[in-house]
C-alpha cells in the first residue's frame, strides 16, 4: 500500500492567514492526489482532485499543487468556515489510501 | 445533486456480520461510476474498504478482502456491504461514497453511520 504522510499534523492560524499543508506519498503517484475537508460530525468533502483541479462549488481560495511525491494544499486567506481537518488521498493504485489528517484550528 | 444514504444496524455482536446498504439518489447506479465503502475510526483514520461497479465487478482492500462482500442492486439503485467476523477493531463510522475505480476521487459521500461492535 502507498503510505501518505501529511505535515503538520495540526496547526493554529488566524482568519486571513495563508495556510499550507503538505502531503508526501511513499512512492510517486504522478498527479493522482485528492484533498478533502472534514468538519465534526460530517463526511469528508472533496476540495481538490488530480492534485490541482478545484471541485465544483469549492471557493477559489483553495488551491493544490505538486506531482510525484510532493503535494501542497494552500488556503490563501483562511476563513472562519475553513477550520476543519484536511486529508490527502491517493487514487493512483489500489487500495486508495489517505493521509492521517491535518487539523486546522483557531489561534 | 447526488445523494447517498447508509442504512443498517448500529450495533453488531463480536464474530457477527455487518450488513449495510447505501441508497443512491439523483444518479443512476448503472452509470460509469464506481461505488465505494470507506470507514473511519480513531485508531486507523480513513480506510477504504472496497468498491463495486454496475457490471458487478468488485475490488476490496487486501487487508479486509477475506471478510468483505460488496454487491449492487440496480433495481433499487443501491449497493451493499457485508463484513463478517466482526471485532472491536471494526468499530467505526462507515461511509458509502461515489468514486474509486482506480483513479476517481470520492466526490459524493453519505452522512455516515456509526457501527459499534459489542456484546
Amino acid at each position: 500500500d502507498i503510505q501518505m504522510t501529511q505535515s503538520p499534523s495540526s496547526l493554529s492560524a488566524s482568519v486571513g492567514d495563508r495556510v499550507t499543508i503538505t502531503c508526501r506519498p511513499s512512492q510517486s503517484i504522478r498527479t493522482f492526489l485528492n484533498w478533502y475537508q472534514q468538519k465534526p460530525g460530517k463526511a469528508p468533502k472533496l476540495l481538490i482532485y488530480r492534485a490541482s483541479s478545484l471541485q465544483s462549488g469549492v471557493p477559489s481560495r483553495f488551491s493544490g499543487s505538486g506531482s510525484g511525491t510532493d503535494f501542497t494544499l494552500t488556503i490563501s486567506s483562511l476563513q472562519p468556515e475553513d477550520f476543519a481537518i484536511y486529508y490527502c488521498q491517493q487514487s493512483y493504485s489500489t487500495p486508495p489510501t489517505f493521509g492521517q489528517g491535518t487539523k486546522v484550528d483557531i489561534k | 445533486h447526488v445523494q447517498l444514504e447508509e442504512s443498517g444496524p448500529g450495533l453488531v455482536k463480536p464474530s457477527g456480520t455487518l450488513s449495510l446498504t447505501c441508497t443512491v439518489s439523483n444518479d443512476s447506479i448503472s452509470s460509469r461510476n464506481w461505488w465505494s465503502w470507506v470507514r473511519q475510526s480513531p485508531g486507523k483514520g480513513l480506510e477504504w474498504i472496497g468498491e463495486v461497479h454496475h457490471t458487478g465487478s468488485t475490488s476490496e482492500n487486501p487487508s479486509l478482502k477475506s471478510r468483505v462482500i460488496i454487491s449492487i442492486d440496480k433495481s433499487k439503485n443501491q449497493f451493499s456491504l457485508k463484513l463478517n467476523s466482526m471485532t472491536a477493531a471494526d468499530t467505526a463510522i462507515y461511509y458509502c461514497a461515489r468514486g474509486g475505480g482506480g483513479s476517481a476521487p470520492f466526490d459524493y459521500w453519505g452522512q455516515g453511520t456509526l457501527v459499534t461492535v459489542s456484546s
